[in-house]
């Protein structure tokens, strides 16, 4: 079974700290990536990542970096967190191989306040 | 762009009655998958059934049944003779066929309540 795992299932932070989220896949899949969701909005792909040390922006990048040094971990940064960040954060991953679009497998998700 | 509308945001259903949940999809690619995900209360996406967009098929895992028909852009879930543990938030999401870019987009969910 693959396994995404997340460090934290419950986070508060207060305004302008540092936030560091980690995710970690045990299955040797090439991407990785990381969602915010929030009520009446779906989920929304922040950066994702399909090899070691590469990112790529998703729809809502501003206020958010990422750092994937190795494969199978895949760090997501609040250089100074604002309480509009305040959200349920998901990390997936999928195989990424052989030119198909694979399934992802989610993370338990990381709920994250800030005051 | 892709878009994908769930029109649904929420249903209640007795026990063992038939649901179906809804799902259009938009994109100006020919080659694109199609995917549900369950979101049970305890939060981890629970990945069901992916399907690409030359597949027609339609599928069916027990309970299970998806009907995609591309003529109206469609890829409908449907769960026969719902129980307890069908109540979750549905995600129907879409990823254009471009490798090395394998963005989701998702619709915003619905959720489904079983009344035992």
């Amino acid at each position: 079974d693959v396994k995404v795992t997340q460090s934290s299932r419950y986070l508060v932070k207060r305004t302008g700290e540092k936030v560091f989220l980690e995710c970690v896949q045990d299955m040797d899949h090439e991407n990785m990536f990381w969602y915010r969701q929030d009520p009446g909005l779906g989920l929304r792909l922040i950066y994702f990542s399909y090899d070691v040390k590469m990112k790529e922006k998703g729809d809502i990048p501003e206020g958010y970096s990422v750092s994937r040094e190795k494969k199978e971990r895949f760090s997501l940064i609040l250089e100074s967190a604002s309480t509009n960040q305040t959200s349920m954060y998901l990390c997936a991953s999928s195989l990424g191989k052989d030119a198909f679009i694979y399934e992802q497998y989610f993370g338990p998700g990381t709920r994250l306040t800030v005051t | 762009a892709q878009k994908v509308t769930q029109a649904q945001t929420e249903i209640s259903v007795v026990e063992k009655e038939d649901v179906t949940l809804d799902c259009v999809y938009e994109t100006r690619d020919t080659t694109y998958y199609l995917f549900w995900y369950k979101q049970p209360p305890s939060g981890e996406l629970v990945f069901l059934i992916r399907r690409n967009s030359f597949d027609e098929q339609n599928e069916i895992s027990g309970r299970y049944s998806w009907n995609f028909q591309k003529s109206t852009s469609s890829f409908n879930f449907t769960i026969t003779a719902s129980q307890v543990v069908d109540s979750a938030v549905y995600f129907c999401a879409l990823s254009e066929a471009n490798f090395g870019n394998e963005k989701l987009t998702f619709g915003t969910g619905t959720r489904l309540t079983i009344i035992p």
